[in-house]
């Protein structure tokens, strides 16, 4: 399999930044994906990279290197509804996105 | 209205029996993807079919069967269920990769929560 690693759990403050680091193995590195799941939730799309460099998006922003097969989440100005899992997965060639087992983030006040 | 359905939400059974949980979408999407998700083990996927005569088996198929009716339905059927099948289900769609650069992003449904006594 594609070991897809990622902090269990992260707490931060409201307000704050957190980063949300995400580590695979590069072999048929074909993309890679954030979610975002509130508990008892379907995920929900947050951002896609495929090549290096950061992407942004509002608050959320991911950045990827793919010679590091390493990824990280960017969440800024925190906000209490913040407080979700963040999935990490990445498209192999020829196959269906493998996840990561997920951080699960906590804001508090 | 939903576009990716999952029915039923919630369903308790005993061992033994055989279940079905059926997945609709209205997204037009060829692809479609079941996962089931624990506490500690994230979303591991059981099966994925990339059109209507096309099925493949995932990570852990074992004691789990599909059926694709047609592009909008996609089943699951659990046919003699055992309790480490207590689980939550996702039913996910998508498209062939498309765009600059090229990207499939997987839509899922709203889950369907499994106990199995």
């Amino acid at each position: 399999g594609q070991n897809i690693d990622q902090p269990t759990e992260m707490t931060a403050t409201e307000g704050a930044i957190v980063q949300i680091n995400c580590t695979y193995q590069t072999s048929g590195f074909n993309g890679l994906f954030w979610y975002q799941q509130h508990a008892g939730e379907a995920p929900t799309f947050l951002s896609y990279n495929v090549l290096d460099g950061l992407e942004e998006k509002g608050r959320f922003s991911s950045f990827l290197s793919r010679s590091k097969g390493y990824s990280y989440l960017l969440l800024k100005e925190l906000q209490m509804k913040d407080s979700a899992s963040y999935l990490c997965a990445v498209n192999y060639s020829g196959y269906a996105l493998n996840f990561g087992k997920g951080t699960s983030l906590l804001v508090t006040p | 209205d939903a576009d990716v359905t999952q029915t039923p939400r919630n369903r308790i059974t005993k061992t033994g029996k055989r279940i079905m949980l059926e997945c609709s979408q209205t997204k037009g999407h060829d692809r479609m993807y079941w996962y089931r998700q624990d506490p500690g083990l994230g979303l591991r996927l059981i099966y994925y079919s990339f059109d209507v005569k096309d099925i493949n088996k995932g990570e852990i198929s074992d004691g789990y069967s599909v059926s694709r009716q047609a592009q909008a339905k996609f089943s699951l059927s659990l046919e003699s269920a055992i309790p480490n099948q207590t689980a939550l289900y996702f039913c996910a769609t998508s498209d062939p990769p498309s765009g600059l650069p090229l990207r499939e992003t997987q839509y899922f449904g709203p889950g369907t929560r499994l106990l199995v006594l």
